[in-house]
């Protein structure tokens, strides 16, 4: 089973809107974080955000906030005021911490969603 | 400039070549990464290093063989590689000790476009 879901696969916004890419997860673990990374065309993952399991507050970074509703495991991206550079992939991710080892580490990533932001 | 460096940016192989692949990071992180991004698939977690010892890998094919010398470098030497191996091929690194390792994100170098023929 997929542990990260992203269920749009592509996604139009026009400049100055908002736009919430939507990204659910699957865990047993009650310890784990979630991070957002965006991908333009170069190829970089460019870490965006960051949501700890027992953050009582949602992670806001910048333009960049974080809709985090645990009792739904979902974690959705708000980008506020969005500017053309913010087409690109955005990707979400997982680490469960009770993993022992590199399991501890790694990231778990899901499918991605293309942004495409409209002049 | 990027904290992680990957050399080639692309490369063009064909089945029965031996070629490396280069990462270098200048963050001062003491974990690396491999992982492998195919089209329409999510990131594949390939190899990770934590204090120069790997530590896991993902069932990933012996003609694929990482190798970390230190904390700051990172290769994947490829030999007998299939087509479907071409893909895009991400370094990372984080910080894996100390009480922020758990929020530490990855930060990933811009990957290297490898093309197998």
């Amino acid at each position: 089973a997929q542990k990260i879901t992203q269920t749009q696969p592509g996604m139009f916004v026009q400049e100055k809107e908002a736009v919430t890419l939507d990204c659910t997860y699957d865990t047993s673990d009650p310890s784990y974080g979630l991070f957002w990374y965006k991908q333009p065309s170069s190829g970089e993952m460019i870490f965006l955000i960051y949501q700890g399991s027992y953050d009582q507050q949602n992670a806001t970074e910048g333009r960049y906030s974080l809709n985090f509703q645990k009792a739904r495991k979902s974690a959705n991206l708000v980008i506020s005021a969005s500017q053309l550079g913010d087409s690109a992939m955005y990707f979400c991710a997982m680490r469960e911490f009770s993993y022992s080892g590199a399991g501890s580490y790694q990231l778990t990533f899901g499918k991605g969603t293309k942004l495409s932001v409209i002049p | 400039e990027t904290g992680v460096t990957q050399t080639p940016r692309h490369l063009v192989m064909g089945m029965t070549n031996k070629k490396s692949l280069k990462c270098e990071q200048h963050l001062g992180h003491n974990a690396m990464y491999w992982y492998k991004q195919s089209a329409k698939k999510p990131l594949e977690l390939m190899f990770v290093y934590s204090l120069e010892e790997r530590v896991e890998n993902n069932s990933v094919p012996s003609r694929f063989s990482p190798e970390c010398p230190n904390s700051s470098h990172l290769f994947l030497h490829l030999h007998t590689l299939q087509p479907e191996d071409s893909a895009l091929y991400l370094c990372a690194s984080s910080q894996a000790t100390g009480t922020s390792s758990y929020n530490s994100p990855l930060h990933f170098g811009n990957g290297t476009r490898l093309t197998v023929t």
